[in-house]
């Protein structure tokens, strides 16, 4: 069965740290790969997703890059980290091929930034 | 573009009692629906999902059908528990184009369900 798993699960960073999310998936061969953003008191927002190594599409201009060094991996990035870069974050994967499919997604990290 | 329009909560019931979330959505196309559930402190589980016009989804007693008519996938249960209480998301996935596959959220809606 596949499973997706994304790590640290908390993190507390200063602002102008830098910030590195990884999340793995299992089970499954080049998926479709996302990371989503769900700041407080609101909705869920797509950051980056990537349909192969190396590919990375952004959805909204931030303080936040994505690398898809291998065809599981899906690393969240900042150089700088900002106040309003606190949230969960969460990476999500999916089949590709049919706009049906499910999006799963792993169990989120909570990023407080002070 | 597209959107995703979830009745604001938050809505809170006594247990046994009817749920009703709403939805409405805006996009081109043909998309597939989603209700996604999440925990406190956990991530987000699929609840059900629509695929084409006319489609119910159904899971753990709760429902939605996929309404082309009305741009609606409203969410129901008959019968609610304690165990039910969390934040659901109704979601939308394009279809087709350079969109293709991924989801647009609604806000959220807080259940709470009290004994």
């Amino acid at each position: 069965s596949q499973t997706i798993h994304q790590w640290p699960a908390t993190l507390v960073q200063p602002v102008g740290s830098p910030l590195s999310l990884e999340c793995t998936v299992e089970g499954t061969s080049n998926p479709n790969l996302y990371w989503y953003r769900q700041a407080a008191g609101r909705g869920l927002q797509l950051l980056f997703y990537s349909v192969g190594i190396g590919q990375i599409s952004s959805e909204v201009p931030q303080n936040l890059s994505a690398s898809r060094p291998q065809d599981r991996q899906f690393i969240l990035s900042s150089k700088k980290l900002l106040l309003s870069d606190s949230g969960f974050y969460l990476c999500a994967w999916s089949v590709q091929g049919f706009s049906g499919n499910t999006i799963y997604f792993g169990e989120g990290s909570w990023l407080t930034v002070v | 573009g597209n959107s995703v329009t979830q009745m604001e909560g938050p809505v809170t019931l006594s247990e046994e009692a009817f749920l009703t979330i709403n939805c409405t959505y805006t996009a081109t196309g043909y998309p597939s629906l989603f209700w996604y559930v999440q925990y406190p402190g956990e991530g987000l589980q699929l609840l059900l999902k629509a695929t084409k016009a006319d489609d119910k989804g159904s899971n753990k007693g709760f429902e939605a059908t996929y309404r082309k008519e009305t741009t609606s996938f409203h969410l129901e249960k008959g019968s609610v528990q304690v165990s039910d209480s969390a934040v659901y998301f109704c979601a939308l996935a394009n279809a087709g184009g350079t969109s293709y596959g991924k989801l647009t959220f609604g806000q959220g809606t807080i259940l709470t369900v009290h004994p």
